[in-house]
C-alpha cells in the first residue's frame, strides 16, 4: 500500500524559507504514470495547489506562489522537497504531499499524506 | 485560473437521505472534475475522477455526473460516516484548483 509521510520543522519564522520532504513508500517515485504535488489547507478553510514534479524533475507551479516555491525530487531516497521563500502569516497552513495520478481521463490526487501543519510566527 | 463554484456551502440532512452538491467551472473543463471527501483533522480521499469514476474501494452510494461546466456528486443514502466536507477539483489545466467546499452536517 502506498503511503507519503510529510517531514519538516512545524515552525518557520517570518521572512524564512519553510522546507518540507514527501517520502513516499510502498511504490516507487520514478513510475512514469506519477506526478508528485504539494497541496495547503490554511486553518479553517480550503485547498490550495501549490505545485508538482515529476520523477525526471520537470516542475509546474501555481502562479501565485511561483515567485517563490522551488520542488525537487531525490530518485535515490524516493523522496520529493518542497521549499517556500519569504514566508508571512498568510503561509500558515496544513501542508499536504500527494500523488497524482496521470492518465487519459484526467489528473486526480489519489493517494494523500497526513499532513502537517507549518506555523509561521516569531 | 479556473474558478471553482459549489453550491450549497452548507448542508443539513439525515441518515437515508438523498444528496446532491453542484459544482460549477468558470470555463469548460470536459470531464476532467475530481470530487473529494475531507472529515476533520484528515487528508482529503478520493471518491470520483473523471467526472464520474468511482475511486477503487469508494461505496456505491456515492456517484458523479455532468461535463463542460456543470456537475453534481450525489449520495444515494447517507451513512453516519458520510458528513464531512466534500471538495471539487478541476484537472484540466494548471493551476488546477479547488471549490470551496461542501459541509454535509446531521
Amino acid at each position: 500500500q502506498l503511503q507519503l509521510q510529510e517531514s519538516g520543522p512545524g515552525l518557520v519564522k517570518p521572512s524564512e524559507t519553510l522546507s518540507l520532504t514527501c517520502t513516499v513508500s510502498g511504490g516507487s517515485i520514478s513510475s512514469s504514470s506519477y506526478y508528485w504535488d504539494w497541496i495547503r489547507q490554511p486553518p479553517g478553510k480550503g485547498l490550495e495547489w501549490i505545485g508538482s514534479i515529476y520523477y525526471g524533475g520537470n516542475t509546474y507551479y501555481n502562479p501565485s506562489l511561483k515567485s517563490r516555491v522551488t520542488m525537487s525530487v531525490d530518485t535515490s531516497k524516493n523522496q520529493f522537497s518542497l521549499k517556500l521563500s519569504s514566508v508571512t502569516a498568510a503561509d500558515t497552513a496544513v501542508y499536504y504531499c500527494a500523488r497524482q495520478y496521470s492518465s487519459s481521463s484526467g489528473t486526480p490526487f489519489d493517494y494523500w499524506g497526513q499532513g502537517t501543519l507549518v506555523t509561521v510566527s516569531s | 485560473d479556473i474558478q471553482m463554484t459549489q453550491s450549497p456551502s452548507s448542508l443539513s440532512a439525515f441518515v437515508g437521505d438523498r444528496v446532491t452538491i453542484t459544482c460549477r467551472a468558470s470555463q469548460s473543463i470536459s470531464r476532467y472534475l475530481n470530487w473529494y471527501q475531507q472529515k476533520p483533522g484528515k487528508a482529503p480521499k478520493l471518491l470520483i475522477y473523471a467526472a464520474s469514476s468511482l475511486q477503487s474501494g469508494v461505496p456505491s452510494r456515492f456517484s458523479g455526473s455532468g461535463s463542460g461546466t456543470d456537475f453534481t456528486l450525489t449520495i444515494g443514502s447517507l451513512q453516519p460516516e458520510d458528513f464531512a466536507t466534500y471538495y471539487c477539483q478541476q484537472s484540466f489545466t494548471t493551476p488546477y484548483t479547488f471549490g470551496q467546499g461542501t459541509k454535509l452536517e446531521i
